[in-house]
């Protein structure tokens, strides 16, 4: 059992290029989320996702797009990297019965120069 | 408004004493779920422990507990007999919703960043 898995686990970006954070679970949880987190701010939701083919945005989308084809696989998007965009992004699935907690991937480091 | 307030950015406590961390958190809905994770240097999320809006008792997980006051709406993290190993950023989450929060997105605090002495 992986858990909930990320990759690249490090990313450096000129501003304007796009790129795609991947990430998969393996515990058949129908909901999937994105976060990002940057100093002295917590976590701010991005997008979520409660089943394949679900998607919706949360407190900070602008600037990022999600698709969800699979049960397993939630990846973010970024289609033009602004420096704003700089942070770290956690990844995080869970499921939807009973009161379960939410079980994060490893983290992406973004940089955008 | 803010939905969970975590107003200590930084605390110190001696290594063996106990430390409490703050959560106040603001909801109109009477069902929600209240969650304290752990993140280390290391960057990894560590979930610590559960209080629902109906519960009863205060959770208590090993050495955490969390002290909560339905009524002041405060859902503070209580760690006994710290450890080195404690130090870290503590957030402090909600999740609305029916169930106590099982249909709802998790909203994180600021955290707060514990260290401790030896």
């Amino acid at each position: 059992n992986a858990g909930v898995t990320q990759t690249p686990k490090f990313q450096v970006l000129k501003t304007g290029q796009s790129m795609t954070l991947q990430c998969a679970q393996d515990m058949n949880h129908e909901y999937m989320s994105w976060y990002r987190q940057d100093p002295g701010m917590g976590l701010r939701l991005i997008h979520y996702s409660v089943g394949a083919g679900i998607t919706d945005q949360g407190e900070v989308p602008n600037g990022y797009n999600v698709s969800r084809s699979t049960t397993e696989d939630f990846p973010l998007r970024l289609l033009s990297a602004a420096p704003s965009q700089t942070s770290v992004y956690f990844c995080a699935s869970r499921s939807l019965s009973g009161i379960n907690e939410q079980f994060f991937g490893p983290g992406t480091r973004l940089t955008v120069l | 408004a803010q939905k969970i307030t975590q107003t200590q950015p930084g605390m110190f406590v001696q290594e063996k004493e106990a430390v409490t961390l703050d959560c106040t958190y603001d909801t109109s809905d009477p069902s929600y779920g209240l969650f304290w994770y752990k993140q280390p240097s290391s960057g990894e999320m560590i979930f610590l422990i559960y209080q629902g809006s109906y519960d009863q008792q205060n959770a208590t997980e090993g050495r955490y507990s969390l002290n909560f006051q339905k009524a002041r709406k405060s859902a503070n993290l209580v760690i006994s007999a710290s450890q080195l190993g404690d130090s870290a950023m503590y957030f402090c989450a909600m999740r609305e919703g029916p169930g106590g929060g099982s249909q709802g997105n998790l909203i994180f605090g600021k955290g707060t960043k514990l260290s401790v002495k030896p």
